[in-house]
């Protein structure tokens, strides 16, 4: 099983729709839950952060937690051309991990007009 | 100003040869970090140094040693490159704070050939 594993893709969506994008994690002791985009041939950058179950709100993104059934996700409202990339979930353990994140394989997600 | 550089962006050459990868923050950031990319998006983290001490080491060949002179620099040595080295390197550097964001260099596009 892998630790971090996210919706298969790709993920198509039209102009203006949301975009839905799951991840799933295997360690309960996680404690960190972030969202990056990566543009083709560029470094992943940190979009959305979340800690406590719940919604956590910024801009067009929403990402939701759910501890329990070991669940995050994050949602792209009003999708644009300009939020297709490769989205990578990754989870870190918090504690004395001293920072270390697994990734997800990715989703990559096309936004067409 | 670039937070985290890298150089250099690219770097073809023969297998067997021996490479170095550098990398910079001018965050002020304790922690930092190697990952691997490989051609299918997958990010996998390599290691990590907080303030020049080793503390993680993740399964890598021992061709692979990292040295960081100091808090803002970590580099990476690549001794006797095998093909199935070729993969995108980052370079990576935690604030230390409880958010555990990570920022991400440029990259380098390695290929042994």
């Amino acid at each position: 099983q892998k630790e971090v594993e996210q919706n298969s893709g790709p993920l198509s969506v039209p102009e203006g729709a949301i975009a839905s994008l799951n991840c799933t994690y295997s360690d309960r002791v996680s404690q960190s839950f972030f969202w990056y985009r990566q543009y083709s041939g560029k470094s992943p950058e940190l979009i959305m952060s979340i800690y406590s179950n719940g919604d956590k709100e910024d801009g067009r993104f929403t990402a939701q937690l759910n501890k329990a059934s070991q669940y995050v996700s994050l949602l792209i409202r009003d999708s644009q051309p300009s939020d297709s990339a490769t989205y990578l979930c990754a989870v870190g353990a918090g504690g004395t991990s001293y920072g270390k994140l697994t990734f997800g394989q990715g989703t990559i997600l096309t936004v067409h007009p | 100003d670039t937070a985290v550089s890298q150089t250099p962006k690219y770097l073809v050459t023969q297998m067997g040869n021996d490479k170095s990868i550098k990398c910079e923050q001018n965050l002020g950031h304790d922690t930092m970090y190697w990952y691997k990319q490989d051609s299918k998006k997958f990010l996998k983290i390599m290691f990590s140094y907080n303030n020049k001490e080793l503390i993680i080491n993740e399964t890598v060949p021992n061709r692979f040693s990292p040295k960081s002179p100091d808090k803002a620099h970590l580099n990476l040595h690549i001794n006797s490159l095998e093909l199935g080295d070729s993969a995108v390197y980052f370079c990576a550097s935690r604030d230390g704070s409880p958010l555990d964001t990570q920022y991400f260099g440029p990259g380098t596009r390695l290929t042994v050939l």
